[in-house]
């Protein structure tokens, strides 16, 4: 079974919005990540955030952490019709720090 | 510097009989795992080896086996295939064990059973 709800599972914008996807947690956790994936090949790895941290920024992405509520969000600023994917969480829990579990995805649809 | 590859990219195996597939994990890197996506769902943890040693074993039957080689590549095999097998197998590698270390993906292999 997944660990992580994502929500929404669909999200269409135009281009130059900002998105945000959210993510629930069951376990508590080593860290969060997020990846992309195009058109259902690899995933690529965008940000990593650790137990202990709130917030992180890495270019147009921001990720927030909220371990009491066990939630975490993705915002991606300024978006382009490239950043059309689908996105996913996936938490490294405490007691199986060997696997990642991920979240069902949200599909995002920039629009130009 | 060469990604995560998985080989091969596409495969149509027939109910009932076996498959093999291969990853190479970046340079350096001593972690390999394997997940399973389905379409329309996240991946799913399928197995995890570190050191040539397996760390950690998802919720599969005893139908899907994994091996790492002394140069750090795996293989996935899955026997007497089933329709629901038909997927996106993804490797992935990492330089260690877990410990907030990213782990870096693979293109996957797609595999249809008919």
């Amino acid at each position: 079974s997944q660990q992580g709800e994502e929500d929404p599972q669909a999200l269409s914008i135009q281009e130059g919005e900002n998105a945000t996807m959210n993510c629930s947690y069951k376990t508590s956790i080593n860290n969060l990540q997020w990846y992309r994936q195009n058109s259902g090949r690899g995933l690529v790895h965008l940000i990593l955030i650790r137990s202990n941290e709130r917030e992180k920024h890495s270019g147009r992405l921001r990720v927030t952490l909220d371990t009491s509520k066990k939630s975490s969000s993705l915002l991606i600023t300024a978006s382009r019709a490239a950043d059309t994917a689908s996105y996913f969480c996936a938490t490294e829990q405490l007691d199986s720090s060997y696997k990642l579990i991920f979240g069902s995805g949200t599909r995002l649809l920039v629009r130009p | 510097d060469a990604g995560v590859t998985q080989s091969p990219t596409h495969l149509i195996k027939t109910r009932g009989q076996h498959v093999t597939l291969r990853c190479s994990p970046i340079s350096g890197h001593k972690s390999v795992s394997w997940y399973q996506q389905v379409l329309g769902q996240g991946p799913q943890f399928i197995f995890q080896y570190y050191e040539k040693e397996e760390r950690g074993r998802g919720n599969f039957p005893d139908r899907f086996s994994a091996r790492q080689f002394p140069n750090y590549s795996s293989e996935l095999n899955v026997n007497a295939l089933l329709l629901g097998d038909s997927a996106l197998y993804l490797c992935a590698s990492s330089l260690v064990n877990g410990g907030n270390t990213e782990a870096f993906f693979g293109q996957g292999t797609r595999l249809t059973v008919v």
